[in-house]
């Protein structure tokens, strides 16, 4: 069946990096791409950006500009996104998701990462 | 950014009520909405695409309406098993935005 598997919890300290992975499965991969949405505490949804997985051309929301890096290995059909020079405002959980490039669905997601970000 | 405005921000209703969410931009976008289901401690899950198709394998009790600022999430019989969170997407525009999120419980 169609699967996007994330990788685990972390707790970074302010000003470092984190790179959430998203494996995909079930799927020809290049067909879709990868969306990143995030979702801080008894928060709503957030959405990062994009990337298309066939030619890497990427989207990223303005205020995340210079901060997010969104990458693919299609070798290992796997997303990355890094998110960089942390502060507690980025404590959430990250979320990838096959992403339509039609109708711009987000479907299936993965199970989420949560970052902690704390002194 | 487009705003997308749901309504109610909370909602508790009985098994077997007709239950009606309602989504509404801050300009016209056409049918380009998309609807989600979080359950807690869940990702998300597609519901409607383009504002009125069912997703497959979605109980036929959820439908969607509506077209370019309106929007409506329908839920014909609540069942025990449709207590979630419910979040329409636009994607009109970049960049994408969701509403705040409808909170659904049952009484």
């Amino acid at each position: 069946q169609v699967q996007l598997v994330q990788s685990g919890a972390e707790v970074k300290k302010p000003g470092a990096s984190v790179k959430v992975s998203c494996k995909a499965s079930g799927y020809t991969f290049t067909t879709f791409g990868v969306s990143w949405v995030r979702q801080a505490p008894g928060q709503g949804l957030e959405w990062m950006g994009w990337i298309r997985t066939h030619n890497a051309n990427i989207n990223i929301k303005k205020k995340f500009q210079g901060r997010v890096s969104l990458t693919t290995d299609t070798s290992t059909t796997t997303a990355y996104m890094e998110l960089r020079s942390l502060t507690s405002d980025d404590t959430a959980v990250y979320f990838c998701a096959r992403w339509d490039l039609g109708y711009n669905w987000f479907d299936p997601w993965g199970q989420g990462t949560l970052l902690i970000v704390s002194s | 950014d487009i705003q997308m405005t749901q309504s109610p921000s909370s909602l508790s209703s009985s098994v077997r009520d007709r239950v009606t969410i309602t989504c509404q931009a801050s300009q016209d976008i056409s049918n380009s909405l998309n609807w989600y289901q979080q359950k807690v401690g869940r990702a998300p899950k597609l519901l409607i695409y383009d504002a009125s198709n069912l997703e497959a394998g979605v109980p036929s009790r959820f439908s969607g309406s509506g077209s370019g600022a309106d929007f409506n999430l329908t839920i014909s019989s609540l069942q025990p098993e449709d207590i979630a969170t419910y979040y329409c997407q636009q994607y009109d525009n970049l960049p994408i935005t969701f509403g705040q999120g409808t909170r659904l419980e049952i009484k």
